[in-house]
């Protein structure tokens, strides 16, 4: 069964901290996505990532940093952790383009709170 | 840039009875793919329902449908005989057919089900 973990389901972290948020899919997966859920506003693409070592920036990448060294593995760095940070981070992931319509499969979410 | 759009943010339907979740999307693409995504409440993110923009049959799923108007740029999510387990966030994507297998959300219409 397919399968994406986060390696936290809620996290506090204080206004100033380095912050690292771990994504471990399964699926051997080329592609990685990190978003940002908050409410009123869906789903925002922060990073996202089709191989090792490579990534591209989302919507909103101010704040964010992101590591792929292994290829099921794609970290999130908050660099500086602020309080307009605090929301939920979703994972995902999907298999490079085979001509079908294969969709994204998303891990259970990191609430983190920035006090 | 594509844009896809849920004009309702709540939504509340009786047990049994039927539902019409809205969504637009606007893009100039004439190949693309969209797809109907459920959040449970403190659950996973998980596929509802997809359609290939080429194919004009509209995509069923047991109890959910679509109803797919290329046209209009228009991707309804019906679902009938709501169930309480229906209850949850659901959120409209498009994606490109070509190139990045990144996914464009709408804000998301929380759908309630009452006994």
């Amino acid at each position: 069964d397919v399968k994406v973990t986060q390696s936290s389901r809620y996290l506090v972290k204080r206004t100033g901290e380095k912050v690292f948020l771990e994504c471990v899919q399964d699926m051997d997966h080329e592609n990685m996505f990190w978003y940002r859920q908050d409410p009123g506003l869906g789903l925002r693409l922060i990073y996202f990532s089709y191989d090792v070592k490579m990534k591209e920036k989302g919507d909103i990448p101010e704040g964010y940093s992101v590591s792929r060294e292994k290829k099921e593995r794609f970290s999130l760095i908050l660099e500086s952790a602020s309080t307009n940070q605090t929301s939920m981070y979703l994972c995902a992931s999907i298999a490079a383009e085979r001509g079908g319509y294969d969709t994204q499969y998303f891990g259970p979410g990191t609430r983190l709170t920035v006090l | 840039a594509q844009t896809v759009t849920q004009s309702q943010p709540e939504m509340s339907v009786q047990e049994a009875e039927t539902v019409t979740l809205s969504c637009t999307y606007d893009t100039s693409e004439s190949d693309y793919y969209l797809f109907w995504y459920k959040q449970p409440p403190s659950r996973q993110m998980i596929l509802v329902i997809r359609q290939e923009a080429y194919k004009q049959q509209n995509a069923t799923e047991n109890r959910f449908s679509v109803n797919f108007q290329k046209a209009a740029k228009s991707f309804s999510l019906k679902i009938s005989d709501s169930q309480l387990g229906d209850a949850a966030m659901y959120f409209c994507a498009y994606r490109s057919a070509g190139g990045s297998e990144k996914l464009v959300f709408g804000k998301g219409t929380k759908l309630t089900v009452n006994p």
